[in-house]
Order: C-alpha cells, then sequence, then structure tokens
C-alpha cells in the first residue's frame, strides 16, 4: 500500500526561525515534491526532485530550498520564516508522470 | 503559461442525484489527466486517472475526456453525503514538464441528504 508521511501535522513557528519539513516515502518512487495550499489558491508547486541530490525549482521557490540526499526521503527548508509562509504543506511523490500520492500535510503557523 | 481551470461552486446536487464536475485546460499536447478528492483539512487522494479520449468508469464514478476540446469531466452517480468534498482536476502536460501535475483551485460538492 501506498505510504507517504509527513514529520509533523500541526507546527507553530516564530518569524525567522529556520524551519524543516520532512517527508518520507515507501514506494521506491523517484520524483518528489513540495506543495503548498492556501485558500483561494490552490496547489502551487514549490520545489520538486526527480532523483536522489536532483532538484528543480517549481513556480514558487523563494524563501525555501530543499533537499534530498535519500531516495525515499525529501526535506523542505524555510531559511527564516515569515508570517506570509503560514500555509498547509503537502509532500507527494510519483513514478515518471503517473499519479501522484500525497502525505497527509502539515499545517504550519508563523507568529 | 499552462493552465487548468475549474468551476469553484460550490456545487449543490440532492442525495442520490448525478454531480457532474468540469475542467478545461490548455494545451492540446496534454498526456495524462486525475481527478482527486480533498476533504477539509485533509489531503487529496485519487480517484481516478484517464489517458485516452472516451470515458472511463470506477464504481460510481466516471471521467470523460475529450482532447480535442481540451477538457475533462467526472460524473459521480447515486451522490451521497460523504461525497461532499472539493474536487481537484490535475493535467500532465508533458514535453519539459514531464513529471509535473499542474492542478486546478477545485470545485466543493455539496450532496444535500
Amino acid at each position: 500500500d501506498v505510504k507517504v508521511t509527513q514529520s509533523s501535522r500541526y507546527l507553530v513557528k516564530r518569524t525567522g526561525e529556520k524551519v524543516f519539513l520532512e517527508c518520507v516515502q515507501d514506494m521506491d518512487h523517484e520524483n518528489m515534491f513540495w506543495y503548498r495550499q492556501d485558500p483561494g489558491l490552490g496547489l502551487r508547486l514549490i520545489y520538486f526532485s526527480y532523483d536522489v541530490k536532483m532538484k528543480e525549482k517549481g513556480d514558487i521557490p523563494e524563501g525555501y530550498s530543499v533537499s534530498r540526499e535519500k531516495k525515499e526521503r525529501f526535506s523542505l527548508i524555510l531559511e527564516s520564516a515569515s508570517t506570509n509562509q503560514t500555509s498547509m504543506y503537502l509532500c507527494a511523490s510519483s513514478i515518471g508522470s503517473d499519479t501522484q500520492y500525497f502525505g497527509p500535510g502539515t499545517r504550519l503557523t508563523v507568529l | 503559461q499552462k493552465e487548468v481551470e475549474q468551476n469553484s461552486g460550490p456545487l449543490s446536487v440532492p442525495e442520490g442525484a448525478i454531480a457532474s464536475l468540469n475542467c478545461t485546460y490548455s494545451d492540446r499536447v496534454s498526456q495524462s489527466f486525475f481527478w482527486y478528492r480533498q476533504y477539509s483539512g485533509k489531503s487529496p487522494e485519487l480517484i481516478m486517472s484517464i489517458y485516452s479520449n472516451g470515458d472511463k468508469e470506477d464504481g460510481r464514478f466516471t471521467a470523460q475526456l475529450n482532447k480535442a476540446s481540451q477538457y475533462v469531466s467526472l460524473l459521480i452517480r447515486d451522490s451521497q453525503p460523504s461525497d461532499s468534498a472539493t474536487y481537484l482536476c490535475a493535467v500532465n502536460f508533458g514535453m519539459d514538464s514531464s513529471y509535473k501535475l499542474i492542478f486546478g483551485s477545485g470545485t466543493r460538492l455539496l450532496v444535500r441528504p
């Protein structure tokens, strides 16, 4: 059975803090994705990775970085959290251009 | 700019009716199409994928694809209150963005008991 897990369901951080969001998949998928979802704006792609140590910017990469040291793990890093990064963060994985499977999401609040 | 468009709704239907959700997309070379369901506060879950023109049925759900008209739809037969959710259409446009899906903003469906 497909499984994508994320490190936290809810997270509260302060402005300026460095924030790490982790995602792990157990399906041996090559591709992993980080999205944020905001009311009225839909799902927006932040970064994706198509192989270990490989990454590409999505539509809104500013203020974020990523790390993929192992195939099963993809981390999203907020270098200096700001209030406009308060959002729902969703991780997904896929093989090729096929279905993306989503984790449960992390609701991040930056105060 | 590749785009996927959906009516935000809400689409309100009575229990037992057919709900019809529509999605249009901007590029004719699009290769694969997906419908996801998202309950409030939860993550999207796949309902159906469709890759070629025509209809694809899975239980109460039917996806319909018309590439010439750049249109994909989802029909839900015998709608239940538990079907009340936001339905996201996603398109893989292929080419240089072969791994990526572009998501519509979703249609909220409300099934009235």
